[in-house]
Order: structure tokens, then sequence, then C-alpha cells
């Protein structure tokens, strides 16, 4: 089975733009998270989809948002971007989303906000 | 949502065991305690889980404290390439894996 992907894998942006990145889960996942990893916060629950419905959300401002579409294939979206906004996206695809399931990640979108 | 506290960093010697040990005081009964590690330049990848006994799998073992505030992961034979940051985290059933800051392995040869 192909693992989780994410595109692009990198990505250079100027502050006040918007920016769209995806995740494509493992076959048959149903459940998709992400998260933002930076240097000085570590990694930080963002939102979570299931069965394309928003089911979690972390603390993070409205101007991220994200969706997931029927195929599971999810995009997350941060507008206005700020120079805070630099660092590693990370997604990650399981089967369901609840206690036991594991969590697959994918390789993560670094975005650099200039 | 369950906090985890874990050292910062850890030593090891090559072909030795490593215990990492982890405090989640505030766990609930449905949450499921999971370890997952991430290598340079990777996204973290699952390592291990358990509720309330202990588990063995081909990459380590969970010992879960009998009251389920601690738990250690158990790496019985360390080599270079489990040089990582190991997390542990609690996952609910609301789905969140809310991560702490990690315990950063160091491999000696």
């Amino acid at each position: 089975k192909a693992g989780v992907t994410q595109t692009p894998r990198y990505l250079i942006k100027t502050r006040g733009q918007q920016v769209t990145l995806s995740c494509s889960p493992i076959s048959g996942h149903r459940s998709v998270s992400w998260y933002q990893q930076t240097p000085g916060q570590g990694l930080q629950f963002l939102f979570e989809y299931f069965s394309e419905t928003q089911r979690n959300k972390g603390n993070f401002p409205g101007r991220f948002s994200g969706r997931q579409f029927s195929n599971s294939r999810s995009e997350m979206n941060v507008s206005t971007l700020e120079l805070g906004d630099s660092a590693l996206y990370l997604c990650a695809s399981s089967l369901e989303g609840h206690g036991s399931a594991t969590q697959y990640f994918g390789p993560g979108t670094r975005l650099l906000v200039l | 949502d369950a906090k985890t506290t874990q050292p910062n960093s850890m030593e090891s010697n090559e072909e030795e065991p490593v215990h990492l040990p982890c405090n989640h005081s505030t766990i609930s009964g449905t949450d499921y305690i999971h370890w997952y590690r991430q290598l340079p330049s990777q996204g973290p990848e699952y390592v291990i889980h358990g509720l309330t006994s202990n588990v063995n799998n081909r990459m380590a073992s969970l010992a879960i404290a009998e009251d389920r505030k601690s738990s250690t992961l158990i790496l019985h034979r360390a080599t270079l390439r489990d040089a990582a940051v190991y997390y542990c985290l609690m996952r609910g059933n609301t789905g969140k894996l809310i991560f702490g800051q990690g315990t950063t392995l160091q491999v000696k040869p």
C-alpha cells in the first residue's frame, strides 16, 4: 500500500498570500489529521477530518482551515500568511479516528513565509 | 486532553536496552497510550500503543503501570538507527493526538 503523500513538499510564499496544501491518505483510511511543527512549539494539532466532517480542531486562528473530500483526500488552507506560519505541516491518516487507531504520517510540506 | 511529561533527552550505548519513561497522570479511562518517534527530516513514525496491558511488537515493548499514570517504552537493543525524538501521547475517543516535547534519544556507538 502506498503511504500518506503530501504535496507540495516545499513551498515559499510571502506575507499576506494564501496557500493550499494537499494530503492523500492511505487507501481505505477515513480519518485525516493535520499538524504544524515548529522548532519553538513542537508538534501542534490543527484539525481532524473524518468522512468529510471536521471532528476536532486545535487552537489555531480562523486563517487555518481545511476540508476533506469524498475520496478522503484532504486539503488545508492558510490565508493571509504571517512569518510565524513558517513550519513543517504534517498530515496523518488512520482507518478510524478513535483511540486505538494508529496514525500514519506523511513526509510533510515545508512552508517558508518571507 | 491528557498531557504527558517526558525527559528532554537520554543517552544510550549501542546494543544496550533503553527505557524511555513517560508520565501521564491525567489519563482518562478511555485514553490509549501511543508512542511515536521522529527521525530527522521525516514525519513521526508509529512505534507502539496500549491501553492497560503490556504490549510487545517487533520494534519495542510498552510497559504500562497498574494505575496507568505512567508508562515506559523499552527498546531491547538500541541501534544507531534508533536515534530519534520519541513522543509519548494519549489518544482518546476525540481522535486528537496531543504531542509533548518528546525525548531526544542519542545512541552512542
